[in-house]
C-alpha cells in the first residue's frame, strides 16, 4: 500500500542554518506530495503541494523537489529563523487521490 | 473565512464512556477527515467522508464510527472508550480531491481517557 516515510524525529538547528528535512514515500499511483506545517496548538496548514505535472513546490522560503527516481520529496530551506519552530508533515495521496496519508512528522527546533 | 470548527476542544472520560467529537466546517466541501495524532506516530486516518451518508474507513478504524447527517457536519464516535484511545483527534475538509486542493483542519480535539 501507499507509505511515507519520515526518518527525522526531531531537528534542532540555529537561526540560520541550512535545513534539509528527509521524506520518501511508496505508491503505485501518480502522487501528489505536500508538505504541511503544523504551530504549537494548531492544526496542520498546508506548507507546499507538488503534482507529477510542476516537479518542484516553494513556500514562504521553504522548497521541496519531486524525485521520481528516488521517490524522495525533501524540505530544504536555506536559513531557518526562530518562527519556524513547527513540526513538519510529508504526505502524499496516492492511488486513491482522496486519501491523504502523512509521514511521523518531524519536530524543528530552532534556537536564537 | 473558510473555517474548521471542533468542539470540544478538551475532554476527559472514563473507561466505558461514549465519546462524541464534533466537526464542522463552512466551506461546502463533500470530504471530511478523521485522523488522530500520537507522539511519535504522526497523523493517522480514522475515517473519510466523501458526503452525507458515503463513509469509508481509513486506516485504524476499529474502536471508531462516524456520521454525516449533513455535509458541513462530520462526528467521530467513540463506544466504550479505551485508555489507548487518549489522543488529539483532528477532523480535516477538502473541496475536492488532494490532487486539486489542500486539507483544512480543525484545531484539535484533546481526548484523555481514563
Amino acid at each position: 500500500g501507499d507509505s511515507v516515510i519520515q526518518m527525522q524525529g526531531q531537528v534542532t538547528l540555529s537561526e540560520n542554518d541550512f535545513l534539509f528535512i528527509n521524506c520518501t514515500y511508496s505508491t503505485t499511483g501518480y502522487p501528489t506530495l505536500f508538505w504541511y506545517v503544523q504551530y504549537s496548538g494548531e492544526g496542520p496548514q498546508l506548507l507546499l503541494q507538488v503534482t507529477t505535472a510542476n516537479n518542484k513546490g516553494s513556500s514562504r522560503g521553504f522548497e521541496a523537489t519531486y524525485d521520481k527516481g528516488t521517490t524522495s520529496f525533501h524540505l530544504q530551506k536555506t536559513s531557518v529563523q526562530e518562527i519556524d519552530s513547527a513540526v513538519y508533515y510529508c504526505a502524499m495521496s496516492g492511488l486513491n487521490a482522496y486519501k491523504v496519508i502523512f509521514g511521523k512528522g518531524t519536530h524543528l527546533h530552532v534556537l536564537p | 473565512d473558510m473555517k474548521v470548527t471542533q468542539m470540544p476542544r478538551y475532554l476527559i472520560k472514563r473507561m466505558g464512556e461514549n465519546v462524541l467529537l464534533e466537526c464542522g466546517q463552512d466551506m461546502s466541501h463533500e470530504t471530511m477527515y478523521w485522523y488522530r495524532q500520537d507522539p511519535g506516530l504522526g497523523l493517522q486516518l480514522i475515517y473519510i467522508s466523501y458526503d452525507v451518508d458515503s463513509n469509508s474507513e481509513g486506516d485504524i478504524p476499529k474502536g471508531y464510527r462516524v456520521s454525516r447527517k449533513k455535509r458541513e457536519h462530520f462526528s467521530l464516535i467513540l463506544d466504550s472508550a479505551k485508555t489507548n484511545q487518549t489522543s488529539v483527534y483532528f477532523c480535516a475538509s477538502i473541496p475536492g480531491t488532494a490532487n486539486t486542493g489542500q486539507l483544512y483542519f480543525g484545531e484539535g480535539s484533546k481526548l484523555t481517557v481514563l
